[in-house]
């Protein structure tokens, strides 16, 4: 079974631009969350998506916004880039029918903003 | 909010030596427990975890028990190994959301 996969891996855009980030779930997981991991921070929660709707968000502007397709895998988009935002992106997939249960995670993209 | 506390790093210890790294967290309701461990480059993966009270997560010789009278979750290890050199998160989750609240981490490196 393939786990959770992200792309890409690194990113460099500059302020204004916007930004999607992918992430294809580990098989059989219907829900997919999205952090954002500022250099030497904990994970933030951005938000989580349950069977192609929102299901949760973090305290993360409306500029953050995101998808979850049927097939589960899922887009991160970030418009109007700011400094800030430069971070590492960790996508985390967890399977059906489980509360507060292990997050599986990929490894990542790093977005640089300049 | 939920919030949760963990000791800072760097923590550097020698091979064998005993392990502590403290966690407090404060939460609405009874929330899971879990500590995360991140390896360089990779993504986080679960190291252990605890649901209830008095529970005690154990996982490759790491050991952390819910301590819901102290509002603590602290990871113990008898004796490091050079491999476990990492980052170490504590995170509660609560909600029914996986809404989890991760701590700031504590980077861990064991020298030979």
């Amino acid at each position: 079974e393939t786990g959770v996969t992200q792309s890409p891996t690194h990113l460099i855009k500059t302020r204004g631009q916007q930004v999607t980030l992918r992430c294809s779930s580990q098989s059989g997981h219907n829900t997919v969350s999205w952090y954002q991991q500022a250099l030497g921070q904990g994970p933030q929660f951005i938000f989580q998506y349950y069977r192609e709707e929102e299901n949760g968000r973090g305290n993360f502007p409306p500029r953050f916004s995101g998808l979850q397709f049927p097939n589960y895998s899922s887009e991160l988009n970030v418009n109007a880039l700011e400094l800030d935002d430069s971070a590492l992106y960790l996508c985390a997939s967890s399977p059906p029918g489980q509360t507060n249960e292990k997050l599986f995670f990929g490894s990542g993209t790093q977005l640089s903003v300049l | 909010g939920d919030s949760v506390t963990q000791m800072e790093g760097p923590v550097t210890l020698s091979e064998e030596a005993f392990l502590t790294i403290n966690c407090t967290y404060t939460a609405t309701g009874y929330p899971s427990l879990f500590w995360y461990v991140q390896y360089p480059g990779e993504g986080l993966q679960l190291l252990l975890k605890a649901t209830k009270a008095d529970d005690k997560g154990s996982n490759k010789g790491f050991e952390a028990t819910y301590r819901k009278e102290t509002t603590s979750f602290h990871l113990e290890k008898g004796s490091v190994q050079v491999s476990d050199s990492a980052v170490y998160f504590c995170a509660p989750a609560s909600g029914g959301t996986y809404k989890y609240i991760f701590g700031t981490g504590t980077r861990l490196k064991v020298l030979a």
